[in-house]
């Protein structure tokens, strides 16, 4: 079985630039996630849909992040403008239900923003 | 107080010992609990379940306790491949990861 795909592995930009990443979960898993893991710490939820639907995004800045999962399959993160702070493993994970499931994490893309 | 709280680290054991890690959520209503492993500069691989019963997977036992909202990991006769990171989650709407404990196995 396929894992979690996600695109670019890496990615270096100057800060004020705009970048977005991709991910494909695995095959029929409703529940899509994004995080935010800084060096040292854990991963930190950004949004969570369940199927093409936002069901958590109380953390993501707004002002400048934007996501969404066209269809309830693939989804596509954006940060725009990007600033030093963004600099960090951008993590994609797929689980068959909500939040209590197991969930399942792509390689991430590891940004730094210059 | 963080969501979930692991024991800082890092932990530096030789091989062969026995090594606890400990884990206490806030979130009374968490209902699912996780062990992942993270490797350096790798996404982190669900090591374990953990149910109210506590479960055991070869080398690794993860034992739950609701009453004190806390969450163990123990490993028997460490390894140097385990040497990695190991996160805890508490799950229920959403999961809330902990920030992680290092271990370092030696020969």
């Amino acid at each position: 079985e396929a894992g979690v795909a996600q695109s670019p592995r890496y990615k270096i930009i100057e800060k004020r630039q705009s970048v977005a990443f991709w991910c494909n979960p695995i095959s029929g898993h409703a529940t899509l996630y994004w995080y935010q893991q800084i060096l040292g710490q854990g991963p930190k939820l950004l949004i969570q849909f369940q199927n093409n639907g936002v069901v958590d995004d109380s953390q993501l800045p707004k002002d400048r992040f934007s996501a969404e999962r066209l269809k309830g399959v693939d989804s596509t993160l954006k940060i725009q403008p990007a600033k030093l702070e963004d600099s960090a493993v951008y993590l994609c994970a797929s689980s068959s239900g909500g939040g209590a499931f197991e969930q399942f994490f792509g390689p991430g893309t590891r940004l730094t923003v210059l | 107080r963080k969501e979930v709280e692991q024991d800082p680290g890092p932990f530096n054991v030789p091989e062969g010992a026995t090594v606890a890690f400990n884990c206490t959520y806030s979130n009374s209503a968490s209902q699912s609990f996780f062990w992942y492993r993270q490797d350096c500069r790798k996404e982190p691989k669900l090591l374990m379940s953990v149910y109210s019963s506590g479960n055991e997977d070869g080398r690794f036992t993860a034992q739950l306790n609701r009453a004190s909202q806390y969450i163990s990991l123990l490993i028997r006769d460490s390894k140097l491949s385990d040497s990695a990171t190991y996160l805890c989650g508490a799950g229920g709407f959403k999961t809330i990861f902990g920030a992680g404990t290092r271990l370092f196995v030696k020969a």
